[in-house]
This record gives structure tokens, C-alpha cells and sequence, in this order.
């Protein structure tokens, strides 16, 4: 059973440091990845999906990475905002049921 | 792209009375949705494969005559919660992919569940 796990559970950074969210997954016969941003009381927002082909994706000051042998991934934020403060969910599809399983999520406050 | 809404997005109810929401794909079919439940600062936890034309699949530890789920058309999956009592109060989100196969899930807004 493919299971998700995040470090750290809680990040408090100042505003403008660069800071680096991380994901392991225990089966690594994975299709994708995606990392999801989820405000307090909201639903997902989906920021970025790597393929098992691929090694990273990037969205603006975001840049995601995959290992897929090692069973990791990573989630870089530049030059970080108060406007980040959010909880960071990574997940993998589940390998014979097409639903995704998710991390317990990393929650990320950015102070100004 | 491809667009899941939930409705209502959320909803207040006595102990013992049912609620029913709703989770539709807007602009394709989908004959799987999945429904999930998050409780406060914890993840999502798959409740259940709702299947289009036939029996909703259930996590282990899910019961299906609380979690009462019809696929009755291409575009519309409903999760009924029945007898809802307070632990019952959730954060419940639903997806759906547009293509078979595909691995990719979009989301709906979720629906947050509170019992009284």
C-alpha cells in the first residue's frame, strides 16, 4: 500500500528566504506526482504535476522535483511571500485504484 | 480545462437528520469519482470509489449504509451522510479524471459538514 509522507509538518519562515518542502513515498512505481497549496477551510489548488519521465517542473517561483527511485520529491519556494502561508499537500496516484494518496501535509506560515 | 463542482459548499445540520452533497463534472464524463474526507489538520483520506452504474467501492473502516453514494450519470456523483451525528463533521472533497487512465484528478471546492 502506497503510503505519503511530508516533512516538516509545520514551517515558519520571514518573508523573501527560499525554503524547500519534502515529500517521500514508499512504492516507486508512481505515473505522476502533483503537489497541491490548500488555504485554511478551502478545497486543493493544484501548483505543479511531474510525470514518472521527468525530473521537475516549474511554475514561477516554484520548482518541483522527482525521484523516483528513491522514493522523493521536492518542493522549492523562492523568494517566499506572506501570501504562501498555506498547507502544502503532496500526492501519488494509488497504484491499482487510479485515486491519488496524499501526505499529511506541511503547513507553511511566511511572516512579514 | 476540466472543472469538478461540490455542492453546497458548506452545510449545518441537526444530529440524526441526513445531508446530501452533490459533485459534478462540468465539462466531461466521468464514470469514476472519488470521494474524501479531511478532518481539522490532517490529510485526505479516501472514503470511497463511486462508479457509474454501479456499487460505490469503500475504504476499509468506511460504512456504506452511513455513506450512502450514487453515480447515477456520467456527470453526477452524490455522497449522502445518513443519521449524521457530530463526529461526522468533515471537510468532504470529491474528484474526478477527465480521461481513463489518465492519473491525474481534478477537485472539487469540498463541502465542509457541520453536526450539531
Amino acid at each position: 500500500k502506497q503510503e505519503v509522507t511530508q516533512i516538516p509538518a509545520a514551517l515558519s519562515v520571514p518573508e523573501g528566504e527560499n525554503l524547500v518542502l519534502n515529500c517521500s513515498f514508499t512504492d516507486s512505481a508512481i505515473y505522476n506526482l502533483q503537489w497541491f497549496r490548500q488555504d485554511p477551510g478551502k478545497g486543493l489548488t493544484s501548483l505543479l504535476l511531474i510525470q514518472s519521465s521527468q525530473r521537475e517542473q516549474t511554475s514561477g517561483r516554484l520548482n518541483a522535483s522527482l525521484d523516483k527511485s528513491s522514493g522523493r520529491s521536492t518542493l522549492y519556494i523562492a523568494a517566499s511571500q506572506p501570501g504562501d502561508s498555506a498547507t502544502y499537500l503532496c500526492a501519488v496516484p494509488s497504484y491499482n485504484n487510479n485515486d491519488m494518496r496524499f501526505g499529511a501535509g506541511t503547513r507553511l506560515t511566511v511572516k512579514p | 480545462g476540466a472543472v469538478v463542482s461540490q455542492h453546497p459548499s458548506w452545510v449545518i445540520c441537526k444530529s440524526g437528520t441526513s445531508v446530501k452533497i452533490e459533485c459534478r463534472s462540468l465539462d466531461f464524463q466521468a464514470t469514476t469519482m472519488f470521494w474524501y474526507r479531511q478532518f481539522p489538520k490532517q490529510s485526505l483520506m479516501l472514503m470511497a470509489t463511486s462508479n457509474e452504474g454501479s456499487k460505490a467501492t469503500y475504504e476499509q473502516g468506511v460504512e456504506k449504509d452511513k455513506f450512502l453514494i450514487n453515480h447515477a450519470s456520467l456527470t453526477l456523483s452524490t455522497l449522502t451522510v445518513t443519521s449524521a451525528h457530530p463526529e461526522d463533521s468533515s471537510f468532504y472533497i470529491c474528484s474526478a479524471s477527465d480521461r481513463a487512465g489518465a492519473n491525474v484528478l481534478t477537485f472539487g471546492a469540498g463541502s465542509r459538514l457541520t453536526v450539531l
